[in-house]
């Protein structure tokens, strides 16, 4: 059964440092998407990354993924208060057993304090 | 523009009734899922759909049902069986060729009174 595990699950920072949010997955996969979540809103999408070693960057977020590792990471850079909400890393199943079911991490809330 | 359309936006539901949630997408997108949040959760998987007439049970059917008759709707009832429907409910719709990301709908929110 896939299993995503994301860490840590909150997170507060001040503004313009730096952190990690990882997410670790537990069966093959190369389709792992990441997406943000605001408060009572629906999921945008932040990044999708579809081989190993694929490496996205959207202003100040960076996301990669290691499939060996079954590892992804979302690096933030000198991070803003509108970066304040809730991020969630997914994994696409289809290579696992699991086929076409999208399976989510818990969430990590990040809260960026000025 | 395409995308997908939930309905309604929010939903109250009493004891013992049955509700249908909408899902409708012009993407041509071929699967479509519905998943459940509960608060301060991460989404759980309820059932999807890969091609017309066919579905399958996610990680929490349980008190769900749904139907895919046509390419762009697949509405989910929720039923008296499901004992705590509060949550947020989103559904969302996959391309396969060339194979893409996940689109989400905007949402709804059903609670229980």
């Amino acid at each position: 059964e896939l299993k995503v595990e994301q860490n840590p699950l909150f997170l507060s920072m001040q503004e313009g440092k730096n952190y990690t949010i990882y997410c670790n997955y537990s069966t093959t996969s190369d389709r792992l998407y990441w997406y943000r979540q605001d408060p009572g809103k629906s999921l945008e999408s932040l990044f999708v990354l579809l081989s190993n070693g694929a490496v996205k960057q959207e202003g100040r977020l960076m996301a990669s993924l290691d499939t060996k590792a079954r590892l992804s990471t979302l690096h933030i850079t000198a991070a803003v208060h509108d970066l304040s909400a809730t991020y969630f890393c997914a994994v696409d199943g289809r290579g696992s057993g699991n086929t076409g079911k999208l399976i989510f991490g818990q969430g990590t809330t990040l809260q960026v304090k000025p | 523009d395409g995308g997908i359309t939930q309905s309604p936006k929010y939903l109250f539901r009493k004891e013992g009734q049955n509700v249908t949630l909408s899902c409708e997408q012009n993407l041509n997108h071929d699967a479509m899922y519905w998943y459940r949040q509960d608060p301060g959760q991460g989404l759980r998987l309820i059932y999807y759909s890969q091609i017309v007439n066919d579905f399958q049970k996610g990680d929490i059917a349980e008190g769900y049902s749904v139907s895919r008759e046509k390419k762009e709707s697949f509405p989910l009832t929720v039923t008296s069986a499901q004992k705590n429907p509060t949550a947020f409910y989103l559904c969302a719709s996959r391309q396969d060729r060339p194979p893409k990301g996940y689109t989400f709908g905007s949402g709804t929110r059903l609670t229980v009174v």
